[in-house]
């Protein structure tokens, strides 16, 4: 199975100021067909998980233009540019190119 | 607008079974390939295993821990989605959520606590 490793597993932020967490898969997620599929996820205290972004960097409706995803092969980005008090949480990574898919351990963001 | 309500978990001893529904609306469910994905108490997401749609064979994947107790089944007719968990294991308990294809709508969750 494809590891996803997410760091760091804690992210203390500071109201307004950027963050990022960082995604690393054990082997290339560029599929057959050409695509990336690794995805974004966000689960907020006691939610559902909501799917932020999908292959790569194409962010879902109603996301806001704060949080952004980048990389390529094996090393992800998810970057939020200033981060809001509604945006703690865990977020995960998920891999959806090799089955089984898998999801990163998770990231969690707390305010500082 | 989307919505998915699972319904069905609860407790049940070890060995025993129990089939959670997922009644999905605001889409297209026919053509939709959907998912269940689990989350232990405290701990991340995995992924159960997938249905394809009708026209792509209905096949299912299922991740190695459940793949011949689980079994994922779909009712276009009424928008339904199940999954039949059979030989439950107390490493089952957690939250069961179904989901549309690339996880990009999910359930509110349904517990399952497999427990003597």
């Amino acid at each position: 199975d494809v590891v996803m490793t997410q760091s760091p597993l804690s992210l203390p932020v500071t109201l307004g100021q950027p963050a990022s967490i960082s995604c690393r898969s054990s082997q290339s997620l560029v599929h057959s067909d050409g695509n990336t599929y690794l995805s974004w996820f966000q689960q907020r205290p006691g939610q559902s998980p909501r799917r932020l972004i999908y292959k790569v960097s194409n962010r879902d409706s109603g996301v806001p233009d704060r949080f952004s995803g980048s990389g390529s092969g094996t090393d992800f980005t998810l970057k939020i540019s200033r981060v809001e008090a509604e945006d703690v949480g865990v977020y995960y990574c998920m891999q959806g190119t090799h089955w089984p898919f898998t999801f990163g351990g998770g990231t969690k963001v707390e305010i500082k | 607008e989307v919505q998915l309500a699972e319904s069905g978990g609860g407790l049940v001893q070890p060995g025993g079974s129990l089939r959670l529904s997922c009644a999905a609306s605001g889409f297209t469910f026919s053509s939709a390939w959907m998912s269940w994905v689990r989350q232990a108490p405290g701990k991340g997401l995995e992924w159960v295993g997938r249905i394809k749609s009708k026209i792509n064979g209905e096949t299912t994947d299922y991740a190695a821990p459940v793949k011949g107790r689980f079994s994922i089944s779909r009712d276009d007719s009424k928008n339904m989605l199940y999954l039949q968990m059979n030989s439950l294991k107390t490493e089952d308990t957690a939250v069961y959520y179904c989901s549309t294809g690339g996880l990009g709508n999910w359930g509110q969750g349904t517990l399952v606590t497999v427990s003597s």
